[in-house]
This record gives C-alpha cells, structure tokens and sequence, in this order.
C-alpha cells in the first residue's frame, strides 16, 4: 500500500513570495491533517478535513495560510506571503475510519527555508 | 487543556544498553488516546504503538514496550538491546475526546546510539 506522498520535498524562497505544498493521502483515507513542524520541535495541527470539508482549522493564520482539499482526495497548502517565521517542516497525514483516535499516517513532509 | 512533556531533551546510550524514554501527559478528558511516533533523519514520523485511557495493560513488541500509568499520568517508552537503527527522534502525543483527532505533541526525545 502507497503511503502519503507528499510535494516538493524542499522549497528555498525570499520573503513575501507564495509558496505551495501539495500531498496526497492513502488511498481511501478519509481524514487529512496538515501539521506545522518547527526545528526542536513537535508537530502542530494546521488544519484538518474530512473529506472535502474543514473540521478543524483553528490554528491556521488565516491571513497568510490557506488550504483546500479538492474532490475530498488531494490537498494543497498555501502561504502567501511567507515569513522568516514560516521555516519549518510542512507535514501531511491522513487517517482511515471514522474515529477521531484512529493513527495517522504521515508523509515525509516538506522542509521550507524563507530568507 | 492537554499537554504532553517530554522532559529528555537528548539521550546518548552505547549498543546493547537499555533505554527508558519519559512521557508525561495532561487532560481533563476521561477518553483519550496515547501515541508514541518516531522520526528518524529521513523526516518521516513512523507509528510506533497506540494506547486508549481504559487499558493500563503494559505492551511489548520485540524490543519495545510501553508502560502506561494513570496514576502518575505517564506513558514510558523502553527499548531494550538498543540498536543503532534506534537512534531517531522519538514524540509522544495524545489526542483527547474533543480535540477531534488534533494530536498534541510532545517536544520529542532526540536518541543517538553508538556502537
């Protein structure tokens, strides 16, 4: 079974420019999670949908970040514009199942460098 | 609110030596789950075990367990006969009843074995 795939694996970018990161779930996964990953640290929820619909996205800096999950499969994360303060590992993840408990399965994440 | 601390920062051990790493968790929930991930440099988190508030039995599996206690609100990870493949960064997080599947992750426990 193909685990979450996740693109690109590393961005380099100036300030102020957008920037895109995309992930694909396991297949048939109906949860997606999108974690924030700063350097020394644990990962932190972004946003979460299930399906194509937002569950949770109460700590995503709605002025910069965005996210959409098309069709309930792929996803998209967006940052426009980028902060110093945006550098970390993006990481996507996906859970089967209707509980809320089931484990999460995570991709390899994307590593952001803003400068 | 949940927290999960894990208060080694760094643990340093040589092959074969047996090794304990902390978790301690808060939550006012009386149904919550306990994970432990583990990162190796690849940056991927792997699963590693599961654990709900009701089963306080401890779990082995191979050269890992886990021993959960309610009364000190704690989730120890021991890893027996260390290896060098071990060395990783190591999270314990919980999701708790309303947190609709948000894991709180701990700060992680960063394991170098040397051989």
């Amino acid at each position: 079974e193909a685990g979450v795939a996740q693109s690109p694996r590393y961005k380099i970018i100036e300030k102020r420019q957008s920037v895109a990161f995309w992930c694909n779930p396991i297949s048939g996964h109906a949860t997606l999670y999108w974690y924030q990953q700063i350097l020394g640290q644990g990962p932190k929820l972004l946003i979460q949908f299930q399906n194509n619909g937002v569950v949770d996205d109460s700590q995503l800096p709605k002025d910069r970040f965005s996210a959409e999950r098309l069709k309930g499969v792929d996803s998209t994360l967006k940052i426009q514009p980028a902060k110093l303060e945006d550098s970390a590992v993006y990481l996507c993840a996906s859970s089967g199942g209707t509980s809320v408990y089931n484990e999460q399965f995570f991709g390899p994440g994307t590593r952001l460098t803003v400068l | 609110a949940q927290k999960v601390t894990q208060a080694q920062t760094e643990i340093s051990v040589v092959e074969k030596e047996d090794v304990t790493l902390d978790c301690v968790y808060e939550t006012r929930d009386t149904t919550y789950y306990l994970f432990w991930y583990k990162q190796p440099p690849s940056g991927e988190l792997v699963f590693l075990i599961r654990r709900n508030s009701f089963d306080e039995q401890n779990e082995i599996s191979g050269r890992y367990s886990w021993n959960f206690q309610k009364s000190t609100s704690s989730f120890n990870f021991t890893i027996t006969a260390s290896q060098v493949v071990d060395s990783a960064v190591y999270f314990c997080a919980l999701i708790g009843r309303g947190s609709q599947g948000n894991l709180i992750f701990g700060k992680g426990t960063k394991l170098s074995v040397k051989p």
